[in-house]
């Protein structure tokens, strides 16, 4: 059974740092992309990053880049997400979620989803 | 980027009756379209993906069509799980995006 449990969510604030993880099993982590979506309290989704299954190739939504930074640790089977310069308006639920596509590549949407951690920014 | 209108936000019917939700592209993104739903305190689920292929396990009330910039996605009889709000995304390009939501409510 596929598993992704994302952990490191609390409360910081505004200009502050923050890592987020994301730990995976049920599935060979290593031949898949992943990626970090987020919801806002009450709002919509949005696409925040992806990363190849090698670290070779990453992405990012314009609202975070140069600011985020996606990286994974094949062999510790986990996902991260390091924040900086965090502004009120990164305050969201955090989902990694696993790419649909198998191999040297990926398809651009998600076939399994963690529950999510809860990152507010505030003073 | 490309923007994903989705129409309308929320909706309320009848068990029994036929929805459909509309999501519209800004350009071109053939049929590079999948939906979701999404449960109250729940992680968005995929139903449809290529714009019209159901994912395994999905109930066949579900269906979506379209391609190009127009697309529409149908629950043929609405049952009372199917309370959630639906989400359109498309991956033309890796600037992925969403539409807005459609919250399904049980009238």
């Amino acid at each position: 059974e596929v598993q992704l449990v994302e952990s490191g969510g609390v409360v910081v604030q505004p200009g502050g740092s923050l890592r987020l993880s994301c730990a995976a099993s049920g599935f060979t982590f290593d031949d898949y992309a992943m990626h970090w979506v987020r919801q806002a309290p009450g709002k919509g989704l949005e696409w925040v990053s992806l990363i190849s299954w090698d670290g070779g190739s990453t992405y990012y939504a314009d609202s975070v880049k140069g600011r985020f930074t996606i990286s994974r640790d094949n062999s510790k089977n986990s996902l991260y997400l390091q924040m900086n310069s965090l502004r009120a308006e990164d305050t969201a639920l955090y989902y990694c979620a696993k790419d649909v596509k198998r191999g040297y590549s990926y398809e651009g949407y998600f076939d399994y989803w963690g529950q999510g951690t809860l990152v507010t920014v505030s003073s | 980027d490309i923007q994903m209108t989705q129409s309308p936000s929320s909706l309320s019917a009848s068990v029994g009756d036929r929805v459909t939700i509309t999501c519209q592209a800004s350009q071109d993104i053939s049929n590079y379209l999948n939906w979701y739903q999404q449960k109250p305190g729940k992680a968005p689920k995929l139903l449809i993906y290529d714009a019209s292929n159901l994912e395994t396990g999905v109930p066949s009330r579900f269906s979506g069509s379209g391609s190009g910039t127009d697309f529409t996605f149908t629950i043929s009889s609405l049952q009372p799980e199917d309370i959630a709000t639906y989400y359109c995304q498309q991956y033309d390009n890796l600037a992925l995006t969403f539409g807005g939501g459609t919250k399904v409510e049980i009238k």
